[in-house]
């Protein structure tokens, strides 16, 4: 089974800094996705990635880009980090029939 | 885009009953419904899913059903235990783009 790492669990960021979120997979997987997860709203796709230095937008990439130089690694990067961006960041390697999902970021933003 | 919403948000059932839990889709084109299981400070795991091509497929308590005319699909727990307890995740694709997620179901075990 692919093996999803993301680097930091807790996170706590000023408003206005840039935000870095790393995850490496151990699988050579083409596809690569981020997430964000909140209370009642289930998981939201924010950007995706299907090669190295492709990427696309999901549902809410407003206030995201991503960086993928290395297959193994997809970055997400808050351009100016906002209280709206406090949240759970799930980073997920796969294809259809299964996903495996990193242990997630919580990103607080103060 | 696809949009899915999941009924109920809550779910409350006693131990050896059945669970159902419903989701519907928007995008006629989507072909891959997985469901996803997550347990209190974990990730989302899957736990079984669907292609466009089936209509039902079970393994073991849980099943799940495919309505592709009326775009519904619905997940099916029978004899629950504790462990069943999560939240759980319906979710709707056509490849390759990503998974759309449904807002969840919390499942209460009541012993």
């Amino acid at each position: 089974d692919v093996k999803v790492t993301q680097s930091s669990r807790y996170l706590v960021k000023r408003t206005g800094e840039k935000v870095f979120l790393e995850c490496v997979q151990d699988m050579d997987h083409e596809n690569m996705f981020w997430y964000r997860q909140d209370p009642g709203l289930g998981l939201r796709l924010i950007y995706f990635s299907y090669d190295v230095k492709m990427k696309e937008k999901g549902d809410i990439p407003e206030g995201y880009s991503v960086s993928r130089e290395k297959k193994e690694r997809f970055s997400l990067i808050l351009e100016s980090a906002s209280t709206n961006q406090t949240s759970m960041y799930l980073c997920a390697v796969g294809a259809l029939g299964g996903y495996t999902f990193g242990s997630g970021t919580r990103l607080t933003v103060v | 885009g696809e949009n899915v919403e999941q009924h109920p948000s809550t779910l409350s059932v006693q131990e050896g009953d059945s669970a159902v839990i419903k989701c519907t889709y928007s995008d006629s084109a989507s072909n891959y419904f997985p469901w996803y299981k997550q347990e209190l400070g974990k990730r989302p795991q899957l736990i079984i899913d669907i292609r466009s091509n089936v209509g039902e497929k079970k393994d073991q308590r849980i099943a799940v059903t495919l309505n592709k005319t009326a775009k519904h699909f619905s997940l099916h727990i029978t004899e629950t235990q504790p462990e069943d307890s999560a939240v759980y995740f319906c979710a709707a694709s056509k490849s390759p783009d990503g998974l759309t997620f449904g807002k969840g179901t919390h499942l209460i075990i009541q012993p």
